[in-house]
């Protein structure tokens, strides 16, 4: 069975800071997705990663992908109180279906 | 604008009685889904459908019903709610396979409270 484990799952940070989120599955998969949800709010897509040694960034989020090592990292450079959300880690397992991770709930204080 | 739409977007149903989730897509998406969100977690997945008149059970499927006769839409079932059922569900669809890198596209949700 496909697990997806994410860690921290609370975050609290200062604007300004960094800090990474890491994203640990236990098969193989050939696509991992970032989401990010606000409070009561539905999903959107942040990033898709395709292959081996990914990275993609938009803004002040970086994500990264090892398949070797079944870890992804989703990288907050600066924060600033806009990036305060739930992020989910995603895989695809078998016919196009999503396992999601537990979530990191990021609350970024002034 | 084009997108998934889900409909109603809030429902209280007392214990034992039926309703039917709504869910639409116009992007002429292959695969639709739908998933659950209990307070605090991830999503589970429910039922999917890769195709009109094709549907498959996913990790949660007791209690519910699907049935997929057009491309666009993806209706969820409740037969007899019961409390276990609270919860919020997300509709959500995607092109088929080589169409596409993209994420799945996901409705706005339906919070049920089941009492």
């Amino acid at each position: 069975e496909l697990k997806v484990e994410q860690n921290p799952l609370f975050l609290s940070m200062q604007e300004g800071k960094n800090y990474t989120i890491y994203c640990n599955y236990s098969t193989t998969s050939d696509r991992l997705y970032w989401y990010r949800q606000d409070p009561g709010k539905s999903l959107e897509s942040l990033f898709v990663l395709l292959s081996n040694g990914a990275v993609k960034q938009e803004g002040r989020l970086m994500a990264s992908l090892d398949t070797k090592a079944r870890l992804s990292t989703l990288h907050i450079t600066a924060a600033v109180h806009d990036l305060s959300a739930t992020y989910f880690c995603v895989i695809i397992q078998g016919a196009q279906k999503l396992v999601f991770g537990q979530g990191t709930r990021l609350t970024i204080n002034p | 604008n084009a997108g998934v739409t889900q409909t109603p977007k809030f429902r209280i149903l007392k214990i034992g009685q039926s309703m039917t989730l709504q869910c639409a897509q116009d992007m002429n998406h292959n695969y639709m889904y739908w998933y659950r969100q209990d307070p605090g977690m991830g999503l589970k997945l429910i039922y999917y459908s890769v195709g009109a008149g094709i549907t498959d059970k996913g990790e949660v499927p007791n209690g519910y019903n699907v049935s997929r006769s057009t491309t666009e839409d993806f209706p969820l079932r409740l037969e007899l709610a019961a409390p276990s059922q609270t919860s919020v569900y997300f509709c959500a669809s995607r092109p088929q396979t080589g169409q596409g890198v993209n994420g799945y596209t996901f409705g706005s949700g339906t919070r049920l409270t089941v009492v």
